[in-house]
């Protein structure tokens, strides 16, 4: 089965530019999450998908910070405009519907904004 | 409100030495509960699961974890680490209720030979 597609897989921005990253989860999963991880640091939860609703986005810094996932299947996240403390690894992962499993992660994205 | 702690921040050992990483969660409701593992310049990857049943719970690489539901801990253990766990560990906790994942800050660990 095909795992969690992200892209690109790297990116370097100027500080106030915008960026976006997409996602496409694993076909069925219903669940989604886009986390940001500092060097350093664990991955903190920025915002959960439900099929194509938001569950938490508690953490997302919505002044600078979008994200969607029409239809419940892919996602896109953006920065806008980016600052030089959003480098960071932006990771999405997702889970299929009923619980009790692991959570599936994409590669990553790594934002470097300069 | 869910949350994770790794009061472990930076664990140097010597190898054949054991290993014991602390995790501790906070949430009024059923959880499951996971340990990860991301190697330098790697990727997380999951090195034990715990849904239900044996609270002992045994991952790849001879790591295991207890999990004391009175205690709300999860600590992983290793009876004798390697030059080649040296990594970042984190502890997760998902909800099950909102099937909401967070992690704990991670604990570095270094082991010398």
């Amino acid at each position: 089965e095909a795992g969690v597609a992200q892209s690109p897989r790297y990116k370097i921005i100027e500080k106030r530019q915008s960026v976006a990253f997409w996602c496409n989860p694993i076909s069925g999963h219903a669940t989604l999450y886009w986390y940001q991880q500092i060097l350093g640091q664990g991955p903190k939860l920025l915002i959960q998908f439900q099929n194509n609703g938001v569950v938490d986005d508690s953490q997302l810094p919505k002044d600078r910070f979008s994200a969607e996932r029409l239809k419940g299947v892919d996602s896109t996240l953006k920065i806008q405009p980016a600052k030089l403390e959003d480098s960071a690894v932006y990771l999405c992962a997702s889970t299929p519907p009923g619980g009790n499993t692991e959570a599936f992660f994409g590669q990553g994205t790594r934002l470097t904004v300069v | 409100a869910q949350s994770v702690s790794q009061h472990n921040h930076h664990v140097i050992l010597s190898e054949a030495a054991s290993l014991e990483l602390g995790c501790n969660y906070s949430y009024g409701g059923t959880v499951n509960l996971f340990w990860y593992v991301q190697y330098p310049g790697q990727h997380l990857q999951l090195l034990l699961k715990y849904f239900s049943g044996d609270p002992l719970v045994k991952g790849i690489k001879g790591f295991e974890a207890e999990f004391i539901k009175s205690k709300f801990s999860f600590n992983l253990r290793k009876p004798s680490v390697q030059w080649s766990d040296t990594a970042e560990y984190f502890c997760a906790v998902n909800a099950r209720d909102t099937d909401k994942l967070i992690f704990g800050t991670g604990t570095r660990l270094q082991v010398f030979p």
